[in-house]
C-alpha cells in the first residue's frame, strides 16, 4: 500500500482538462510545500513534470500545473494531448525520506 | 548534461546480496549539493524510493528496507552503489538511479537512469 493515494486511473478527450489527486497526511503533503509529479510513458524512466507542488522545470509544457489543499496535492492537465497519455505519479517529503503516490493511469480517449 | 547509468546483475538467487552501481556521467557527483537516490518499481507496480546518499557520505533509507539496504558513494569514480541483502522474489523489479534535490530543495529527483531490470530466482 502506497503512502500517499492516487486515482487508478482517469480519462479526457483531446482538447480537454483533467485533474490527478494525490492525498497525504500533514506529515508529507500537507507539512510540506515538497510535492512533486512524475510522468511515465510504458518502458521509460519517470520524467520530472512539476517540483514544489507547483514549478514546472525548463522544458515542461505549461498544459501542466500543480496545486495543493491540505493534505491533497492536484496535478492538472489542460488542453489534453495524445502524448499525455502515461502513468503520473505524485511524490513528497516526510521525515527525511521520500514517499510515492500508487500512481495514476491517464487515458486520452 | 548530466547522465546516469545503472549497471550490475539482471538474476540473484534468493538470499543473497543485490548489487548495483551507478555511474554519472557529464558532471561531477560531487558538485552541486545533489543527493544520489535509489528508486524500484515491480514490474506493474509503482514507484518506491529505497533511499539515498549525499557526497559526504551521509545516508537516509526508506524504514521498510532500511535494515537490507546500505547505499555507498565512490566519489573517484564519480558513482554511487546499491546493496540489497537478504532478497526473496519481492524484491524483483526495474531498479533506477536518480539525482535527488534533497530534502532542503524540494526532494524533486530530476534527472533519472534508464533503469536496470533484476530478477531474484533460482
Amino acid at each position: 500500500q502506497s503512502a500517499l493515494t492516487q486515482p487508478a486511473s482517469v480519462s479526457g478527450s483531446p482538447g480537454q482538462s483533467i485533474t490527478i489527486s494525490c492525498t497525504g497526511t500533514s506529515s508529507d503533503v500537507g507539512g510540506y510545500n515538497y510535492v512533486s509529479w512524475y510522468q511515465q510513458h510504458p518502458g521509460k524512466a519517470p520524467k520530472l513534470m512539476i517540483y514544489e507542488v507547483s514549478n514546472r522545470p525548463s522544458g515542461v509544457p505549461d498544459r501542466f500545473s500543480g496545486s495543493k489543499s491540505g493534505n491533497t496535492a492536484s496535478l492538472t492537465i489542460s488542453g489534453l494531448q495524445a502524448e499525455d497519455e502515461a502513468d503520473y505519479y505524485c511524490s513528497s517529503y516526510t521525515s527525511s525520506r521520500v514517499v510515492f503516490g500508487g500512481g495514476t493511469k491517464l487515458t486520452v480517449l | 548534461q548530466v547522465q546516469l547509468q545503472e549497471s550490475g546483475p539482471g538474476l540473484v538467487k534468493p538470499s543473497q546480496t543485490l548489487s548495483l552501481t551507478c555511474t554519472v556521467s557529464g558532471g561531477s557527483i560531487s558538485s552541486g549539493s545533489y543527493y544520489w537516490s535509489w528508486i524500484r518499481q515491480p514490474a506493474g507496480k509503482g514507484l518506491e524510493w529505497i533511499g539515498r546518499i549525499y557526497t559526504s557520505g551521509s545516508t537516509n533509507y526508506n524504514p521498510s528496507l532500511k535494515s537490507r539496504v546500505t547505499i555507498s558513494v565512490d566519489t573517484s569514480k564519480n558513482q554511487f552503489s546499491l546493496k540489497l541483502s537478504s532478497v526473496t522474489a519481492a524484491d524483483t523489479a526495474v531498479y533506477y538511479c536518480a539525482r535527488d534535490w534533497g530534502p532542503r530543495r524540494g526532494d524533486a529527483f530530476d534527472i533519472w537512469g534508464q533503469g536496470t531490470m533484476v530478477t531474484v530466482s533460482s
